[in-house]
């Protein structure tokens, strides 16, 4: 079984401020690292894909980085806002054998944007 | 364009009773999965399908089976309800499952009494 970690587990944050998180996955055999916002009672809905060493990827006020070579992806919010309370979540693909096929998640950080 | 639709949305079951929840997808996606979502654990992946005719395992199996006789659906059976199986389940599917990220149904909330 694949670990991959997010930190920090919560997150409470006012409205305007910036924030990021993390997301730890193995470093070797990397294929995908995967980006998924979850609000509650919803289901999760993807963020970014990134499968390339040094990715930079952004939505709107949303981004993130990439670094295979050490393991970890950092998602940022600039100037958060109370509609960006959710789970974010990080999913690892990884690129050995049957593995190849699976997406293994972790846990989650909750932020939530107080007004 | 209904995306990944998931059946039923509620369901409660006595131990030991069987049941299948339905998935189905109209995008043409070639890869289906199933999740589980219990408190602090995540999702956990229980099987997959990389196309019709092809299922695999995956993190949690036990107790559930699955088959993929188009491209569109992928049902999961549970043989013999646990409580253990109370749940919430996610289907997801994807263009291919090599990069691209995954498309997830609304969900289907399942107790095991």
């Amino acid at each position: 079984i694949l670990n991959v970690e997010q930190s920090p587990q919560s997150l409470h944050v006012q409205e305007g401020d910036s924030t990021n998180f993390t997301c730890s996955f193995p470093s070797s055999n990397f294929y995908a690292l995967h980006w998924y916002r979850w609000e509650t009672a919803k289901s999760p809905e993807a963020l970014f894909v990134m499968t390339l060493n040094g990715d930079e990827k952004k939505k709107g006020r949303i981004s993130a980085t990439l670094n295979t070579k050490e393991g970890y992806s950092y998602l940022y919010i600039k100037g958060s806002q109370p509609e960006d309370s959710a789970t974010y979540l990080c999913a690892f693909r990884s690129d050995s054998g049957g593995s190849n096929y699976k997406l293994t998640f972790g846990k989650g950080t909750l932020l939530t944007v107080n007004p | 364009n209904a995306g990944v639709t998931q059946t039923p949305k509620f369901q409660v079951l006595k131990t030991g009773q069987s049941m299948t929840l339905q998935c189905a997808q109209d995008m043409n996606h070639e890869y289906m999965s199933w999740y589980r979502q219990d408190p602090g654990m995540g999702l956990r992946l229980i099987h997959y399908s990389v196309g019709a005719g092809i299922t695999d395992q995956g993190e949690v199996p036990n107790g559930y089976n699955v088959s993929r006789s188009t491209t569109e659906d992928f049902p999961l059976r549970l043989l013999s309800a646990a409580p253990s199986q109370t749940s919430v389940y996610f289907c997801a599917s994807s263009r291919t499952s090599l990069g691209y990220e995954q498309y997830f149904g609304p969900g289907t909330r399942l107790t095991v009494t």
